[in-house]
C-alpha cells in the first residue's frame, strides 16, 4: 500500500482564494510527522509545515495551515488567499520511526497553478 | 533554518564521463544525507542514505557502481556519476536531516542539480 497518497494530480485556484490539497497516509505506528514541501519549478523542496502524531491543533505557518484528521488518516493542507507565486508542485510527506530514524516517505505531489 | 546547498545546479557533461555533485550542510552536522533522483512531473525517487564515515545504504534497483556516494565528514555528501549516458540526466536533489531520530526533525533540501547528458 502507498504510504502517502495525493489523489489530485493538478489543481487550479483563483487568486486571493483559498485551496485544499488532499492527502492521505498510512501507517500503524503511533508516533509520525507529517509535512507538506513545496517545489517551483526551479526545483528547490522547500518545507512549509509540520504536524506531529500526537500534536492535537492543526499546525499553521503563515497562510498555510494542516487539517489534521488522525482517524481518517488525512493531512490536507489549506492555502489561504492563493497568490501568483504559489504555483508550484506541492508534495505530503511522512516520516516514521525506524531504527536509522531515516523513513521518510513522499507523495505523488500536487500541481497548483493559481489562475489572476 | 537549517540550510543545506548543493552545487552545481546546472551540469551538462559529455556521455562516458563523469560528474560529481556536492551536497553541503552549513550550519548543521548531517551525520545522515539522502539522493535522490526526480523525474519531470514524478515525485522524488530515494537513490541511496549517506552515513558519514561508512558506505552509503543504495535503494533496490540503484547502481552502486554508476552513483558513487561518499560522505567524507559531517557536513559534506558527493554524488558521482560515473561513465554517465543520457539516460542519465535528470534532476538531483540530496538533502540532511537535523540530527536524532525525532519524526519531528524535518529534512532540508539542496537547491537540486540539473543534469544533462549529451
Amino acid at each position: 500500500a502507498q504510504k502517502i497518497t495525493q489523489t489530485q494530480p493538478g489543481m487550479f485556484v483563483q487568486e486571493k482564494e483559498a485551496v485544499t490539497l488532499d492527502c492521505t497516509y498510512d501507517t500503524s505506528d503511533q508516533s509520525y510527522g507529517l509535512f507538506w514541501y513545496k517545489q517551483p519549478s526551479s526545483g528547490e523542496m522547500i518545507f512549509l509545515i509540520y504536524q506531529g502524531s500526537y500534536d492535537e491543533q492543526n499546525a499553521t505557518e503563515g497562510r498555510y495551515s494542516l487539517n489534521f484528521q488522525k482517524a481518517r488518516k488525512s493531512a490536507n493542507l489549506v492555502i489561504s488567499a492563493s497568490q501568483l507565486g504559489d504555483s508550484a508542485m506541492y508534495f505530503c510527506a511522512m516520516r516514521e520511526p525506524s531504527n536509522t530514524g531515516n523513513q521518510f516517505y513522499f507523495g505523488t505531489g500536487t500541481s497548483l497553478t493559481v489562475i489572476p | 533554518g537549517a540550510v543545506v546547498s548543493q552545487h552545481p545546479s546546472w551540469v551538462i557533461c559529455k556521455s562516458g564521463t563523469s560528474v560529481k555533485i556536492e551536497c553541503r550542510s552549513l550550519d548543521f552536522q548531517a551525520t545522515t544525507m539522502f539522493w535522490y533522483r526526480q523525474f519531470p512531473k514524478q515525485s522524488l525517487m530515494l537513490m541511496a542514505t549517506s552515513n558519514e564515515g561508512s558506505k552509503a545504504t543504495y535503494e533496490q534497483g540503484v547502481e552502486k557502481d554508476k552513483f558513487l556516494i561518499n560522505h567524507a565528514s559531517l557536513t559534506l555528501s558527493t554524488l558521482t556519476v560515473t561513465s554517465a549516458h543520457p539516460e542519465d540526466s535528470s534532476f538531483y536533489i540530496c538533502s540532511a536531516s537535523l540530527p536524532g531520530y525525532r519524526v519531528g526533525n524535518t529534512i532540508y533540501f539542496g537547491e537540486g542539480s540539473w543534469l544533462t547528458v549529451v
